[in-house]
């Protein structure tokens, strides 16, 4: 059965670093496209950051751009996300999704993981 | 970049009602469309896709509607388990798929 986990959140100063991670199991890693998907407290979902299939497209919501980097290591079937020069309104769960098509091309989020939790705060 | 603006962002309702979420798009997005549910404390779930078409194990109660700009999620005959709350999606954007900012559904 397809399963993601995140890890590596935690409660981190501002300023500072954190790589999240997504372990993915139960399908071909290496054929999907790959998202993270935040949710700031008592706040609804953000899109945040995509990486395709092999890794060759990368793209940011602005307020990532220049800060966080997305990568994927399809040996490991494992997901990233880099987060560099953490701010306070980084604090969300952030969850990794996989997009997936049907057989007309209309694309969705059909599984996510169980999200982990960032904290900024001094 | 295509905004999704959803309404309202929160209703009271009773079991057995019938519940519309609207959500309009900034640009015209053909059916590249999604309705999600998410329960405090866990992830979303993918209730309908292509704009209308019904996710596999969806109760049948939750349907969808719309294409272009304006887009509906039905719930009828509202059941305790779908006090939740309820975000729109746009896939039209390659690879860059945002949401909407949610509709809240409780208990009246």
């Amino acid at each position: 059965q397809v399963q993601m986990v995140e890890s590596g959140g935690g409660v981190v100063q501002p300023g500072r670093s954190l790589r999240l991670s997504c372990a993915a199991s139960g399908f071909t890693f290496s054929s999907y496209a790959m998202h993270w998907v935040r949710q700031a407290p008592g706040k609804g979902l953000e899109w945040v950051a995509v990486i395709s299939y092999d890794g060759s497209e990368k793209y940011y919501v602005d307020s990532a751009k220049g800060r966080f980097t997305i990568s994927r290591d399809n040996s490991k079937n494992t997901l990233y996300v880099q987060m560099n020069s953490l701010r306070g309104e980084d604090t969300a769960v952030y969850y990794c999704a996989r997009a997936n098509y049907d057989r007309s091309g209309w694309g969705y989020f059909d599984f996510w993981g169980q999200g982990t939790v960032v904290t900024v705060s001094s | 970049d295509i905004q999704m603006t959803q309404s309202p962002s929160s209703l009271s309702a009773s079991v057995g009602d019938r519940v519309t979420i609207t959500c309009r798009a900034s640009q015209s997005i053909s059916r590249y469309f999604n309705w999600y549910q998410q329960k405090p404390g866990k992830a979303p779930n993918l209730l309908i896709y292509a704009a209308s078409s019904l996710q596999s194990g969806v109760p049948s109660r939750f349907s969808g509607s719309g294409s272009g700009t304006d887009f509906t999620l039905t719930i009828s005959n509202l059941q305790p388990e779908d006090f939740a709350t309820y975000y729109c999606q746009q896939t039209y954007n390659t690879l860059l798929w945002t949401f909407g900012q949610g509709t809240k559904v409780e208990i009246k």
